[in-house]
């Protein structure tokens, strides 16, 4: 059982946008920044978003990270068939003194 | 380039033991904090525990204390992950990943991972 919770699955056709929904605690997105990653199949996870909505060089701003309160969400805009991968969230735990992550959504492209 | 290169898969058998590594190369290793994080057949991605290269402070889940070793050696820029003695469930892929704070889980640059298989 995750400590923020992700829908497990997510689709939607090319050009469509979608959302991701990420949920926790005061003690975690209350209080602290979220962090999304991707992770394309049989790859290793790769940073997305930042600081709630800050995006890394190269990462297309089709990609946003809106957080209210105790959620955050994923927006990606513009979808296209190389965004199928699956995401997670994660944000620092005050209680737990650990980062904690979401389960894992998994973004299918039709 | 910044990377991190992580060690070989490995198949072992359970009650064995095992070190897996995970080296820096292009920036200043000890500045940066190293996560390691698991990722089980199928499942999602789970943190297990963090070091700080120039002085070997260690924090680790508590999921994972007392389960396995994190250790790193300033002088080849490397750290490790190690089991005195491996069970099945410990089958996983392990990544290495680059972290700038403790507390803050912005990891930016990620080792491609090492598979560990442990079966009799």
């Amino acid at each position: 059982q995750s400590v923020l919770t992700q829908p497990p699955s997510a689709s939607g056709t090319p050009g469509q946008r979608v959302t991701i929904s990420c949920s926790g605690s005061s003690s975690n997105i209350g209080s602290n920044y979220v962090y999304w990653y991707q992770q394309l199949p049989g790859t290793a996870p790769k940073l997305l978003i930042y600081r709630n909505n800050q995006r890394p060089s190269g990462v297309p701003d089709r990609f946003s990270g809106p957080k209210s309160g105790t959620s955050a969400s994923l927006a990606i805009s513009g979808l296209r068939s190389e965004d199928e991968a699956d995401y997670y969230c994660v944000a620092w735990d005050d209680s737990l003194s650990v980062p904690v992550f979401g389960g894992g959504t998994k973004l299918t492209v039709l | 380039e910044v990377q991190l290169v992580q060690s070989g898969a490995e198949v072992k058998k359970p009650g064995e033991s095992l070190k897996i590594s995970c080296k820096g190369y292009g920036y200043s290793f000890t500045t940066y904090w190293i996560g390691w994080v698991r990722q089980m057949p199928g499942k999602g991605l789970e943190w297990m525990g963090i070091i700080f290269p120039s002085d070997s402070d260690t924090r680790y889940s508590p999921s994972f204390q007392g389960q396995v070793t994190i250790s790193a050696d300033k002088s080849t820029s490397t750290a490790y992950l190690q089991w005195s003695s491996l069970k099945a469930s410990d089958t996983a892929i392990y990544y290495c990943a680059r972290i700038e704070d403790y507390g803050a889980p912005l990891m930016d640059v990620w080792g491609t991972g090492t598979t560990v298989s442990v079966s009799s």
